[in-house]
């Protein structure tokens, strides 16, 4: 069964706090994504990686930032957690297909910053 | 650029059928489409990669219009384990990354 594992489902930090979102596919995918979701805006696109040490940004990258050292392994970063950061985090990954393929979701992380 | 998903809330009672709709500003050449369910990650339905072309899942079916720029999915015969949130994605300037809808709020009641 293919899977995307996020290490954390509930995470309390306060202002100021440097946070990190740690997920792991173990479906041998190129793409790896990061999402935000917040109610009535949907799914967006912080950042994504396309191979092992390469990201670009999405449509939200500012005050984040990501890393890629292995393959299976994407981590979001938040240097210095705002409250307006406090939301639902989705980590996702795909196939390399020429085209966007189907992602695959891990199960949320929700970020509560004080 | 974000698609545009109408309505943006739906109210079924089970049995009935349901159209959501997708549109964007931009040329589409696919549109995929994606189902979360409450407290769970969004699933995969379906992409549609060509003008016309339907496909279905279960009882779910699609069309894409790529003149027109819009996607329509279509809810057959609604089950209450339809409920949940619809999101339509769009690839975006690189051949990887998808632009999700706001989302279309699903209730199937008994």
């Amino acid at each position: 069964d293919v899977k995307v594992t996020q290490s954390s489902r509930y995470l309390v930090k306060r202002t100021g706090e440097k946070v990190f979102l740690e997920c792991v596919q173990d479906m041998d995918h190129e793409n790896m994504f990061w999402y935000r979701q917040d109610p009535g805006l949907g799914l967006r696109l912080i950042y994504f990686s396309y191979d092992v040490k390469m990201k670009e940004k999405g449509d939200i990258p500012e005050g984040y930032s990501v890393s890629r050292e292995k393959k299976e392994r994407f981590s979001l970063i938040l240097e210095s957690a705002s409250t307006n950061q406090t939301s639902m985090y989705l980590c996702a990954s795909s196939r390399t297909s020429g085209r966007a393929g189907e992602l695959f979701f891990g199960e949320g992380s929700r970020l509560t910053v004080l | 650029q974000q698609p545009v998903q109408s309505p943006q809330a739906v109210i079924l009672r089970e049995g009935e059928d349901a159209v959501i709709n997708c549109s964007s500003s931009k040329a589409l050449y696919s549109v995929h489409w994606y189902r979360q369910k409450h407290g769970e990650a969004p699933v995969f339905l379906m992409i549609l990669l060509k003008g016309g072309e339907q496909k279905g899942h279960e009882k779910i079916s699609a069309s894409f219009n790529e003149k027109k720029q819009q996607s329509s999915l279509y809810l057959t015969a609604s089950q209450l384990s339809y409920s949940g949130t619809y999101f339509c994605g769009t690839p975006g300037g690189s051949n990887y990354k998808l632009t999700f809808g706001k989302g279309t709020l699903l209730t199937v009641n008994p």
